[in-house]
């Protein structure tokens, strides 16, 4: 079983629609990242978390450090979203970031 | 500021040779990763550095793969001899410096070796 489970592997939605991205995780962790892979194939850091929320325009991440789950949203999505986004957390005591698969989102006009 | 710089971006090389890619880290990050990103495995920490120390190597697939950091400013990645399963989008990516800095890693645009 992989450390880093994310879901769905791939999305598909219309523009405007509510997106959510799930992300779990099974060890002992310091922060979560959101990452995002245009498909050109540049990667980018949405976010870290170590608890709580964030936002940041239409884009929203949360954290459950005690259900070991994090959540990345996207409202009124737009085409340009399309995108994988990548979860990965930091292990407690290490510098080493571990990934998950990828969620592959593409988003219709 | 001109961020991470990888090179070259695409790398097509025949079985046997030596590959070298190259890193340039975003001035004043103290901190240098190298990942592998895979269809069938996706992104991997292969090595990092802290102050050009290698701290984490364990990534490493074997001994054909080797990496070094002579200065703050220049890191690479070597594989000799290259096999036709090491043909993947290798990513560089560097982080500020303690606490203040926090935990974000910024990404080279990444080198996509193809091995024949």
């Amino acid at each position: 079983k992989n450390e880093v489970e994310q879901s769905p592997q791939n999305l598909t939605a219309q523009e405007g629609e509510f997106i959510t991205i799930n992300c779990s995780y099974s060890v002992g962790i310091s922060a979560l990242h959101w990452l995002q892979q245009h498909p050109g194939g540049g990667i980018v850091s949405l976010f870290m978390l170590s608890s709580g929320k964030k936002k940041h325009g239409r884009l929203i991440a949360t954290i459950n450090i005690q259900e070991k789950h994090s959540s990345l949203h996207i409202t009124a999505s737009h085409p340009r979203d399309s995108a994988v986004y990548i979860c990965a957390v930091r292990s407690s005591g290490t510098d080493k970031l571990i990934f998950g698969t990828g969620t592959r989102l593409q988003v219709f006009p | 500021d001109a961020g991470v710089i990888q090179s070259p971006r695409h790398e097509v090389t025949e079985m046997g040779q030596e590959v070298t890619l190259r890193c340039k880290p975003i001035s004043g990050h103290d901190y240098l990763f190298w990942y592998r990103q895979t269809m069938m495995r996706g992104l991997e920490l292969l090595i990092y550095f802290n102050n050009n120390v290698p701290i984490d190597d364990s990534g490493m697939p074997e001994d054909r793969f080797s990496a070094k950091m002579p200065n703050a400013s220049f890191s690479t990645l070597k594989i000799q001899p290259s096999e036709p399963r090491d043909s993947a989008v290798y990513f560089c990516a560097s982080r500020a410096p303690g606490l203040a800095g926090g935990d974000t890693q910024y990404f080279g645009p990444g080198t996509r070796l193809t091995v024949l």
